[in-house]
C-alpha cells in the first residue's frame, strides 16, 4: 500500500470555523491531490500540487486553499467552513491517471 | 454534456454472474482509461489501466476501450461477493490535464 496518511479521519465542526486537513506521504512523490466525494457528484478535484510551493486549482476550488511546504505534506484549509463543504475528502498521489488514495477524511459541518 | 457519464446503478447480481460496467466520454483527445474500485468507507484503488483502444485482461477482469464510439467497459467474470464495491471509470488526456472520474456504479454480488 502507498504510504498515505490523512488526518483527522473524522471531524465535526460548526459553520464559520476554520478547518485544516492534512495529507502525509512517505513515497516522495511530486504530485499530490485533494478530492472531495459526494453522492451524485462522484470524485471532484479541489486542488493539486506538482511540487513544493507549486499548487493549482481544480474543478471545485472555491472556499478552499492549500499549502505544500514539504514534499511529504499537503494541507487543505477551509478558511470558514460551510454546510456545503460537508463531504468525504481524499488525498491522492501519482500522475497520468495512476493515483493512490488515502483512506479519506469525513468532515461534517453543522 | 458531462465529459464522463456512468450509470450509478445500483447493480445487483448473483454470485458467478458476468458483470458489465460501462462509461461513455465526450472528448476524443482522451488517451488513458482507468477503472478504480472503492470498497465502502475506503479510498479508491486502481484496478485496471489501458492506453488507447483494445482489451486488457487481468484474471477475472477485462477492460475494453472503443475509441470510435467513446465507450469503455469493465467485465467481471465469475463475480464474487468480494467484488461488491463501487466501480469508478476515470479518463485522462495524457500529458496535460487531470483525471476525470465518472460518478461510480455500485455493485452488489449476492451469495
Amino acid at each position: 500500500d502507498a504510504g498515505i496518511t490523512q488526518s483527522p479521519r473524522h471531524k465535526v465542526t460548526e459553520t464559520g470555523t476554520p478547518v485544516t486537513l492534512r495529507c502525509h506521504q512517505t513515497e516522495n512523490h511530486r504530485y499530490m491531490y485533494w478530492y472531495r466525494q459526494d453522492p451524485g457528484h462522484g470524485l471532484r478535484l479541489i486542488h493539486y500540487s506538482y511540487g513544493v510551493k507549486d499548487t493549482d486549482k481544480g474543478e471545485v476550488s472555491d472556499g478552499y486553499s492549500v499549502s505544500r511546504s514539504k514534499t511529504e505534506d499537503f494541507l487543505l484549509t477551509l478558511e470558514s467552513a460551510t454546510s456545503s463543504q460537508t463531504s468525504v475528502y481524499f488525498c491522492a498521489i501519482g500522475n497520468t491517471g495512476e493515483l493512490f488514495f488515502g483512506e479519506g477524511s469525513r468532515l461534517t459541518v453543522l | 454534456q458531462k465529459e464522463v457519464e456512468q450509470d450509478p446503478g445500483p447493480l445487483s447480481v448473483p454470485e458467478g454472474a458476468i458483470v458489465s460496467l460501462n462509461c461513455t466520454y465526450s472528448n476524443s483527445a482522451f488517451q488513458y482509461f482507468m477503472w478504480y474500485r472503492q470498497y465502502s468507507r475506503k479510498g479508491p484503488e486502481l484496478l485496471m489501466y489501458t492506453y488507447s483502444s483494445g482489451n486488457k485482461e487481468d484474471g477475472r477482469f477485462t477492460a475494453q476501450v472503443d475509441k470510435s464510439s467513446k465507450y469503455i467497459s469493465l467485465f467481471i467474470r465469475d463475480s464474487q461477493p468480494s467484488d461488491s464495491a463501487t466501480y469508478l471509470c476515470a479518463i485522462h488526456q495524457g500529458s496535460q490535464g487531470n483525471l476525470i472520474f465518472g460518478k461510480g456504479t455500485k455493485l452488489s454480488v449476492k451469495p
